[in-house]
């Protein structure tokens, strides 16, 4: 069935360095790819997403890229700050169900 | 706009008891999404509705839970009866037409004892 692989699970990082979160996907007709960021107890919010057209988006320090022939997409955020900590989830959609498999998504934790 | 609102926010129940859960998509939003947040499990899809209809109930866990979606600006889950298995935070998502990105509501957090 489908499947989205999400690593690491936990990912320490020192303030002002780079952190990359990937993912896999398993349904080749996947076109949609969104990231959501999840502070404890709270709900997952959409920081940044991509489509299946294009390989790389950006957002201030946020960017995500796409490899469609290896199926799986990356998120990458720069400069990292306190404030990043949280858990991230990617998932993968494809148009024809509108629905979302999520990974299992990686706890940030950004030490000042 | 309010966002997606669900209620309560916290529940308590004793096991056995029936439990139903609310959700008011953003108003415009066509496709509504019900899903369960473990630590083992992670997000879990329940069921999603489109415009008002349920298009995919593969997710649910048994018999006991059930949804649905009267109008487009209401959709219950009920769980009937409760376990403490179904311990979890429930949240309700909607997103406009097409493959855009969900907005997720607070979420209801439920503890069955």
């Amino acid at each position: 069935g489908e499947n989205v692989e999400q690593h690491p699970s936990t990912l320490s990082v020192q303030e002002g360095d780079s952190a990359v979160i990937k993912c896999t996907y398993s349904d080749s007709a996947s076109n949609y790819f969104p990231w959501y960021k999840q502070e404890l107890g709270k709900r997952p919010q959409l920081i940044i997403d991509i489509r299946s057209n294009v390989g790389e988006k950006k957002d201030q320090r946020i960017a995500v890229t796409l490899n469609k022939t290896a199926k799986h997409f990356s998120l990458h955020i720069t400069e990292t700050q306190p404030e990043d900590s949280a858990v991230y989830f990617c998932a993968a959609s494809n148009s024809g169900t509108y629905k979302y498999i999520f990974g299992t998504g990686t706890r940030l934790k950004v030490l000042a | 706009d309010a966002g997606v609102i669900q209620s309560p926010r916290h529940e308590v129940t004793e096991m056995g008891q029936e439990v139903t859960l609310r959700c008011k998509p953003i108003s415009g939003h066509n496709s509504l999404f019900w899903y369960r947040q473990t630590m083992m499990r992670g997000l879990e899809l329940l069921i999603y509705f489109n415009n008002n209809v349920p298009i995919d109930d593969s997710g649910m866990p048994e018999d006991r839970f059930s949804a649905k979606m009267p109008n487009a600006s209401f959709s219950t889950l009920k769980i009937q009866p409760s376990e403490p298995r179904d311990s979890a935070v429930y949240f309700c998502a909607s997103s406009p037409q097409g493959n855009y990105g969900y907005t997720f509501g607070s979420g209801t957090r439920l503890t069955v004892v």
